[in-house]
């Protein structure tokens, strides 16, 4: 069974901090994606990482894939009250990485930026 | 990005009652659809992997006969909460993969079931 775990799964910042957010994953998945989900909406992709070493950078969110070691970060600089959201990350694939499109969540992560 | 439809976006039904939940995929072909449910506070679920013109694929402990899945086009798959209970209401979300790099996601429906 493919496992997805992020940590921390709660994540109070100040503006102006910068915090990294875990997503460790069980399978040999090379791909992988962060999304952005608000209250009430559906998912905003954010990031789509398809490869080993893969960074990829949008404003102040930085993604970051490692597949031997089975992790990516969500790097998030000088945060701003407008990331303020819950942040998933999902490995595609089943356990055996061949079903493109199927996604596992991890548990998301609750972020919540204060003045 | 390529754009996915839900409808509706919310509904409410009565207890016993039969809901259809729609996902289009408006500017590309999917063979392949997936429905998650999202309880609150909670993570996605995938549900069941829906084929264009053959039987979708649950997950374990899914009720293939309460959620009924239709993919009877490259751009259209249905969800169907049959006999809804209150313990169904949830945020159901449809995926549909574009065969590339991606799956791209609908909207959602909130079902509240009274």
């Amino acid at each position: 069974e493919l496992k997805v775990e992020q940590n921390p799964l709660f994540l109070s910042m100040q503006e102006g901090k910068n915090y990294t957010i875990y997503c460790n994953y069980s399978t040999t998945s090379d791909r992988l994606y962060w999304y952005r989900q608000d209250p009430g909406k559906s998912l905003e992709s954010l990031f789509v990482l398809l490869s080993n070493g893969a960074v990829k950078q949008e404003g102040r969110l930085m993604a970051s894939l490692d597949t031997k070691a089975r992790l990516s970060t969500l790097h998030i600089t000088a945060a701003v009250h407008d990331l303020s959201a819950t942040y998933f990350c999902a490995v595609d694939g089943d356990a055996g990485g061949t079903s493109y499109g199927k996604l596992t969540f991890g548990q998301g992560t609750i972020l919540t930026v204060h003045p | 990005g390529a754009v996915v439809s839900q409808h509706p976006s919310w509904v409410i039904c009565k207890s016993g009652t039969s809901v259809k939940i729609e996902c289009r995929s408006l500017d590309f072909q999917a063979t392949t659809m997936f429905w998650y449910r999202q309880f609150p506070k909670q993570s996605l679920m995938l549900m069941a992997t829906s084929n264009e013109g053959s039987k979708a694929t649950y997950e374990q402990g899914v009720e293939k006969d309460k959620f009924l899945i239709n993919h009877a086009s490259l751009t259209l798959s249905t969800l169907t909460v049959t006999s809804a209970h209150p313990e169904d209401s949830s945020f159901y979300i449809c995926s549909a993969w574009t065969g590339l790099t991606e799956a791209f996601f609908g909207q959602g429906t909130r079902l509240t079931v009274v």
